[in-house]
């Protein structure tokens, strides 16, 4: 079964720090996705990942890819108020199944 | 690009109502179709997925069934709800080529 497990569930971070958000997956996936999801809303599609050592950079988040390590990672740089949101991975498994973590909550203070 | 619709937007029903969500689809497709269940504060649980018309896996046990009477459409029905029923339901569909997921705007279900 495959499981997917981000970290930090909860990330307060000040305007104009970086964090990095990390998404860890548990068997062989072709893809992997992040998204965002903002109160009350849909999730909205961010980045996707097709192969390792992927990365891709829209505005102040990058994301990457470690297919050996299982591993993407979400980094955000000079944070600001309006990247306030739930990040979701979510990892491509067998069957057409797509399996989300747990989703990282970022709040981005003044 | 598709653009999914889901229908109602917003539904407050008693327990052991029955309900029918609807998910419909527009635009060029890709075959597969997943509702996904979102309880408050959490990650998003798959419920069930379609490969076509009349398949349907289900992955948790549970009070709920779908439906895929027709290639662009997609149900989500109870005969009677449970509390733990409510939540977020989310309709997705994977782009043409399957390297994007579409959602849906979501139906938010509260079984009172």
């Amino acid at each position: 079964e495959l499981k997917v497990e981000q970290n930090p569930l909860f990330l307060s971070m000040q305007e104009g720090k970086n964090y990095t958000i990390y998404c860890n997956y548990s068997t062989t996936s072709d893809r992997l996705y992040w998204y965002r999801q903002d109160p009350g809303k849909s999730l909205e599609s961010l980045f996707v990942l097709l192969s390792n050592g992927a990365v891709k950079q829209e505005g102040r988040l990058m994301a990457s890819l470690d297919t050996k390590a299982r591993l993407s990672t979400l980094h955000i740089t000079a944070a600001v108020h309006d990247l306030s949101a739930t990040y979701f991975c979510a990892v491509h498994g067998s069957g057409s199944r797509l399996t989300f973590g747990e989703g990282t909550q970022l709040t981005v203070n003044p | 690009s598709q653009t999914i619709h889901q229908w109602p937007a917003t539904l407050v029903q008693p327990v052991g109502s029955p309900l029918s969500l609807e998910c419909t689809v527009e635009g060029t497709s890709n075959p597969n179709l997943y509702w996904y269940r979102q309880a408050a504060g959490r990650g998003l649980q798959l419920l069930f997925y379609s490969v076509g018309i009349g398949q349907i896996s289900s992955e948790v046990p549970q009070n709920l069934s779908a439906s895929r009477p027709q290639d662009r459409q997609f149900i989500l029905s109870s005969k009677k709800l449970l509390l733990s029923d409510s939540g977020f339901y989310l309709c997705a569909q994977p782009g043409r080529s399957g390297n994007t997921i579409y959602f849906g705007e979501g139906s938010w279900l509260t079984v009172v």
